[in-house]
């Protein structure tokens, strides 16, 4: 049980154009979901926290008009990389809460890899 | 604010060998502490956690996990390595107030010899 999954796997677009990225939770509903970018051979970096029904919290130097954060249902949040370029080019990992279980456990979906021409 | 060091950023070991990966934490409560594995281009793999209670966590996969107050810090460990096992192992602390929330170390990349 408690799988994410994320669609798509890996996407390449040009400079310029919007992608959208879903991640959903396939056998649990989730109020909470995380989204993490990841450059290679580095840390995760967590770049906002949707909350099913209202706004997302972004951190600290992440652009909430570029990542746009949707969570509309129990077990779907989408992220919307808008005008993409080069430097947006990661891999984008979300996670999930499972409502109703224990609130400490993060269950992660496989990834977005992004590459922006 | 919580913070995760990983010491080693890369490790070598054998195969069959006994494998002990760092982590320190800086938090001003009890944690909440987690190992993942992350398999090359893969999302994360949760192995343990602690919370609270017995000190010594085991985990999928063979592994463990031993929190040390008095050091700020819970190494994994595996007393037998398997080649299967090589892939990237990153320790997280999350709040208590909000555990779902983790902050990550950099992570230690395990290479496993033949």
């Amino acid at each position: 049980g408690a799988v994410v999954s994320q669609h798509p796997s890996w996407v390449i677009c040009k400079s310029g154009t919007s992608v959208k990225i879903e991640c959903r939770s396939l056998d649990f509903q989730a109020t909470t979901m995380f989204w993490y970018r990841q450059f290679p051979k580095q840390s995760l970096m967590l770049m906002a926290t949707s909350n099913e029904g209202s706004k997302a919290t972004y951190e600290q130097g992440v652009e909430k008009d570029k990542f746009l954060i949707n969570h509309a249902s129990l077990t779907l949040s989408t992220l919307t990389v808008t005008s993409a370029h080069p430097e947006d080019s990661s891999f984008y990992i979300c996670s999930a809460l499972a409502t109703g279980l224990d609130q400490e456990t993060q269950y992660f979906g496989p990834g977005t890899r992004l590459l922006v021409l | 604010a919580q913070s995760v060091t990983q010491p080693d950023i890369h490790i070598t070991v054998s195969e069959g060998a006994s494998l002990e990966l760092r982590c320190n934490y800086s938090y001003g409560a009890t944690p909440y502490l987690f190992w993942y594995v992350q398999s090359p281009g893969q999302g994360l793999q949760l192995l343990l956690k602690y919370f609270s209670g017995d000190t010594l966590v085991q985990g999928i996969k063979g592994f463990e996990a031993e929190f040390k107050r008095s050091q700020s810090s819970f190494n994994l460990r595996k007393p037998s390595v398997h080649w299967s096992d090589a892939a990237e192992y990153f320790c997280a602390v999350g709040a208590s107030t909000n555990a779902g929330k983790s902050t990550f170390g950099d992570g230690t990349t395990l290479t496993v010899k033949p």
